[in-house]
């Protein structure tokens, strides 16, 4: 029963670089997110893709892309990484119409 | 465009006291709405869900909400707290535009005191 794993789960990163972040599901989603968690700012939406072959922007998408690279997987990249408190990134997925989404473990990302 | 409020970002209780987590949303369609948990360094995990059925809905652990559309509210309840459900709690709502796409509150940190 692995549901939705991220890799890695733990990111140090200096200022400008970047990173990409792969998370994979087995439960045969169509749905498959990015959030961001920031200290006091909830989950914010960064990527989602509704479907293989398909990618749209959220609420945060500025500095990121994403590539779905099969029903199983989907990729984040980080272009340039900015000095900030250390942000938690998770990947998600879900079934069809009103259901519950699933998540992974979290990357937890520090910048010095 | 979909929204959700949680009151309060942490709320403390005695262990054995009374839990009220507040959530009210926004939507322009009936909503779903959801609660789930987030136990120290760990990933989100459901707790339940409103999907338009029973306006009390019963989750995991003992935890309930009740959907409100008079009040556009989903409180969570627990008359019992135990040390164990110390964690972030956050609300979420969906439907909006048909898509589904989880809008998340900005959490609630329950602190439960011996």
């Amino acid at each position: 029963n692995a549901g939705v794993t991220q890799t890695p789960k733990f990111q140090v990163l200096k200022t400008g670089q970047s990173m990409t972040l792969q998370c994979a599901q087995d439960m045969n989603h169509n749905s498959m997110y990015w959030y961001r968690q920031d200290p006091g700012m909830g989950l914010r939406l960064i990527y989602y893709s509704a479907s293989e072959g398909t990618t749209d922007k959220g609420e945060v998408p500025n500095g990121y892309n994403v590539s779905r690279l099969n029903k199983r997987e989907f990729s984040l990249r980080l272009e340039s990484a900015a000095p900030s408190p250390t942000s938690v990134y998770f990947c998600a997925s879900s079934g069809s119409g009103a259901v519950e989404a699933f998540f992974g473990q979290g990357t937890r990302l520090t910048v010095v | 465009a979909q929204s959700v409020t949680q009151l309060g970002s942490h709320v403390s209780v005695s262990e054995g006291a009374l839990v009220l987590l507040r959530c009210n949303y926004s939507s322009s369609v009936p909503p779903y709405l959801f609660w789930y948990v987030q136990y120290p360094n760990q990933g989100l995990q459901l707790l339940l869900k409103y999907t338009s059925a029973a306006t009390l809905v019963k989750g995991i652990n003992g935890f309930e909400a009740e959907f409100k559309k008079s009040e556009t509210s989903f409180h969570l309840t627990k008359p019992s707290a135990h040390m164990s459900d110390a964690a972030e709690y956050f609300c979420a709502v969906t439907g909006e535009g048909g898509s589904y796409i989880p809008t998340f509150g900005r959490g609630t940190s329950l602190i439960v005191h011996p």
